[in-house]
């Protein structure tokens, strides 16, 4: 059983389209994150989210929007995409917010053209 | 603001040796958390060992071990008996308890040599 699930894995798109990537955790954790890993696999936050309300919300082009139906589930969903958002996404929960311990799911690979 | 260096992009190791991967961090705040993930190249990250910064004992797990020192601000992951299998990219990492925030060091590469 896959503690943090993400789909799809990978993700080959034009420039301009938009997508999603779903998130999927069965921990029973509040909080869920979203990070991008970039192509020299610097890891940095993105957004995170306790109990289906923002809670971190970093300087992220306002392109991406996060999506929280209920505290299992954290979408990401990308308008407008750009050559620059070719990275790696990850999602991570922690039980609840504040908590230092993240798990984090295998990533989606997303590559624009 | 608080940052995560860690100054060696490679190491390499002879399997069974032993490899000390080096980090050093940067906070102001009392309560924070100091971790090591693995990243192999399935890329999935993977925990490795934490350690809460009002503990002065290393912590350990298993084959794995730290040094931490807090006056330096100084965190290295110490491998023990290199196995093909610790082949990865290791990140060290340090949460804020104030903030919620996990920040990441820029990754060493580890190779392991049979």
């Amino acid at each position: 059983d896959t503690a943090v699930s993400q789909t799809p894995k990978y993700l080959v798109t034009q420039m301009g389209n938009d997508k999603s990537i779903k998130c999927e955790q069965n921990l029973g954790h509040d909080t869920m994150y979203w990070y991008k890993q970039d192509s020299k696999k610097f890891l940095k936050i993105m957004f995170s989210y306790n109990n289906k309300e923002l809670i971190i919300n970093e300087t992220v082009p306002n392109r991406f929007s996060p999506k929280s139906p209920d505290k299992a589930h954290l979408n990401l969903h990308i308008n407008s995409l750009e050559l620059g958002d070719s990275a790696v996404y990850f999602c991570a929960s922690s039980q609840m917010a504040f908590q230092e311990t993240q798990y984090f799911g295998p990533g989606t690979r997303l590559l624009v053209l | 603001a608080q940052t995560v260096t860690q100054s060696q992009p490679e190491m390499s190791v002879q399997e069974a040796e032993t490899v000390t991967l080096s980090c050093t961090y940067d906070t102001s705040e009392s309560d924070y958390y100091l971790f090591w993930y693995k990243q192999p190249p399935s890329r999935q990250m993977i925990l490795v060992i934490r350690q809460e910064a009002y503990k002065q004992q290393n912590a350990t797990e298993n084959r794995f071990s730290v040094n931490f020192q807090k006056a330096a601000k100084s965190f290295s992951l110490k491998i023990s008996d290199s196995q093909l299998g610790d082949a990865a990219m290791y990140f060290c990492s340090l949460y804020s308890g104030n903030t919620g925030k996990l920040i990441f060091g820029q990754g060493t590469t580890l190779q392991v040599k049979p």
